[in-house]
């Protein structure tokens, strides 16, 4: 298995471009979410699902989207690039939906600049 | 929401002595996970301890719950080298699809 999974693993975008970060798990996990990194600040919830065509907000889901149309995949958009989202993002996943019960595996993350 | 709160921040410490972290947290708790980042990497989970478990062991890793003082402690024994990285707890509750991290604990084991 190679688990969870994201790309790019780094990007940079100027203010007001879109992109979408990739997540992908091969573990039929129910539970995928969207975290950013940020120094000093932990990790912060951004975008979850507890299985496909079922997503909710986290703490921090301003200026992006997300969908699961498949239990695999679970993108994340950022519609229009701002220096306040350059951040280190990573996926995560877990086997059930409760996920605040059980072990999440996470991928090796995203690094985007916003210039 | 409720959230881990590690103390301290950082810790430098020789190859061979224990490391010993602490979490604190708001609310009451199902479980508290330890996760290991190495720099430049995702989150590795290292180990869970359910609100009704007041130990747990994990190799070299030795976690202790006290669900009174709403607190955990990790303690690294014999720390190599390799035990180098920044070490988060994360809180989940009852009936909650979500984990909640603190800000991290960065080890430094300086051989």
């Amino acid at each position: 298995n190679a688990g969870v999974t994201q790309t790019p693993k780094f990007q940079v975008l100027k203010t007001g471009q879109s992109m979408t970060l990739q997540c992908a798990q091969d573990m039929n996990h129910e539970y995928m979410s969207w975290y950013r990194q940020d120094p000093g600040m932990g990790l912060r919830l951004i975008h979850y699902s507890v299985g496909a065509g079922i997503t909710d907000q986290g703490e921090v889901p301003n200026g992006y989207n997300v969908s699961r149309s498949t239990t695999e995949d679970f993108p994340l958009r950022l519609l229009s690039a701002a220096p306040s989202q350059t951040s280190v993002y990573f996926c995560a996943s877990s086997s059930t939906g409760l996920a605040g019960q059980e072990t999440q595996y996470f991928g090796p993350g995203t690094r985007l600049l916003v210039l | 929401s409720q959230q881990g709160e590690e103390d301290p921040q950082a810790l430098s410490i020789q190859e061979g002595e224990n490391a010993t972290m602490n979490c604190s947290y708001k609310t009451s708790i199902n479980n508290l996970q330890w996760y290991r980042q190495n720099s430049g990497r995702g989150l590795v989970h290292l180990i869970l301890i359910r609100s009704n478990e007041r130990e747990k062991h994990s190799g070299r890793l030795r976690v202790t719950l006290d669900t009174s003082k709403k607190s955990s402690s990790l303690l690294i024994t014999a720390s190599r080298a390799a035990d180098t990285a920044s070490y988060f707890c994360a809180t989940g509750s009852y009936g909650n699809n979500r984990l909640a991290f603190g800000k991290g604990n960065q080890v430094v084991v300086i051989p």
